[in-house]
């Protein structure tokens, strides 16, 4: 059974600081999945990715599938980043197996 | 588009009372799921459909039942609910691939408390 391992559990920041939420996971996986749960409640996936690196805005996601590690950084972080963000692997045919998510806060 | 939508947004219900929670999508997306989330706990899969007519179970299907007569609608039943059920469950959706391979649409969440 894959296991997923989000390290820090907490996170607090100040704006403007560079931000490293990681991810690791016990068995080879096609895929992995970052998502963000605002405080409201909702959740939005944020990126899919199989290898290398991704970005969306601040965002950046990366892989190193030979470490089974991922890695989401947010540059020059903003309040609004505040949020749970949460990694997901693949955890059997057509399956998720979830982190407990990593919170952070950015304060202003 | 609405998306995912889900009712109720929130529930109390007494141990052994019955209810259905509702999820609705309209994207057109074969493969639906539900999931709750507990404080210290990461999502966890209850019960998953991959089209009309076809469910299986995730992790943690005791005391659910689900059903999936249209691609739009996949509502989940708790036959007699209990304390151990309170929790925030979320209704996701995704195209064929599945949530593997494609990106997942999440309702809103309905937030359970059981007396």
């Amino acid at each position: 059974k894959n296991e997923v391992e989000q390290s820090p559990q907490n996170l607090t920041a100040q704006e403007g600081e560079f931000i490293t939420i990681n991810c690791s996971y016990s068995v080879g996986i096609s895929a992995l999945h970052w998502l963000q749960q605002h405080p409201g409640g909702g959740i939005v996936s944020l990126f899919m990715l199989s290898s290398g690196k991704k970005k969306h805005g601040r965002l950046i996601a990366t892989i190193n599938i030979q470490e089974k590690h991922s890695s989401l950084h947010i540059t020059a972080s903003h309040p609004r980043d505040s949020a749970v963000y949460i990694c997901a692997s693949e955890g059997g045919s057509e399956k998720l197996v979830f982190g407990k998510g990593t919170k952070l806060t950015v304060n202003p | 588009n609405a998306g995912v939508t889900q009712t109720p947004k929130f529930q109390v219900l007494k141990t052994g009372q019955s209810m259905t929670l509702q999820c609705a999508q309209d994207m057109n997306h074969e493969y639906m799921s539900w999931y709750r989330q507990d404080p210290g706990m990461g999502l966890r899969l209850i019960h998953y459909s991959v089209g009309a007519g076809i469910t299986d179970q995730g992790e943690v299907p005791n005391g659910y039942n689900v059903s999936r007569s249209t691609t739009e609608d996949f509502p989940l039943r708790l036959l007699s609910a209990a304390p151990s059920q309170t929790s925030v469950y979320f209704c996701a959706s995704s195209r064929q691939g599945g949530p593997v391979q494609e990106t997942q649409y999440f309702g809103p969440g309905t937030r359970l408390l059981v007396l």
